[in-house]
């Protein structure tokens, strides 16, 4: 079974640029977490979905920050405008359930704005 | 406060040595989980454990451990005769659930190189 799908592997952009990350989560699960990772804060929550739909977004950064979940087996985030500072490794990660149950994580996409 | 503390940034053991990775945590709930995960160079990272606060049972799976002790709010993970494919970043977190919080924190990892 394929694993937690996350495209681009790598982005390279430019100060001001939209970005989008996306996800494909395992089959059959039915929650779904956006984490940020950088040397300097971390490993840390961003959103999670629960059955297509935002329950806690309280870790998005900012307004330029936002996600989507249309249907079970997609999902987005995007920065726009991006900025330097948010250059980071974006992790998707899926499970079942509440948050606090097992999560299968992605490969990450890094993120690069210059 | 960091909810969840990985005083260890990095470790360095020969192969075949035991090792312990300490977690020490904070929370004011009395329901709650821990998980350890690893973060092998790959990237992605992968669920090793999870304990609720109500079972203090030690864990044992293979060469892993886990000792968890409330009274000193440690969850320590253990890897015995350690192997090269062990080297890896490994994450301790805290997930709180009490009066409807959705709450996930993650230590800041502990590096852990095993030398051939």
């Amino acid at each position: 079974d394929a694993g937690v799908i996350q495209s681009p592997r790598h982005e390279v952009t430019e100060m001001g640029q939209e970005v989008t990350l996306r996800c494909k989560p395992i089959s059959g699960h039915n929650s779904l977490f956006w984490y940020r990772q950088t040397m300097m804060r971390g490993l840390e929550l961003l959103i999670y979905f629960n059955n297509n739909v935002p329950i806690d977004d309280s870790g998005m950064p900012e307004d330029r920050f936002s996600a989507k979940m249309p249907n079970a087996s997609f999902s987005t985030l995007k920065i726009q405008p991006s900025e330097p500072r948010d250059s980071a490794v974006y992790f998707c990660a899926s499970g079942l359930g509440a948050l606090y149950n097992e999560q299968f994580f992605g490969p990450g996409t890094r993120l690069t704005v210059l | 406060a960091q909810k969840v503390t990985q005083a260890q940034t990095e470790i360095s053991v020969v192969e075949k040595e035991d090792v312990t990775l300490d977690c020490v945590y904070e929370t004011r709930d009395t329901t709650y989980y821990l998980f350890w995960y690893k973060q092998p160079p790959s990237g992605e990272l992968v669920f090793l454990i999870r304990r609720n606060s109500f079972d203090e049972q030690n864990e044992i799976s293979g060469r892993y451990s886990w000792n968890f002790q409330k009274s000193t709010s440690s969850f320590n993970f253990t890897i015995t005769a350690s192997q090269v494919v062990d080297s890896a970043v490994y994450f301790c977190a805290l997930s709180e659930v009490e009066g409807g919080a959705n709450n996930l924190f993650f230590g800041t990892g502990t590096r852990l190189t095993v030398i051939p």
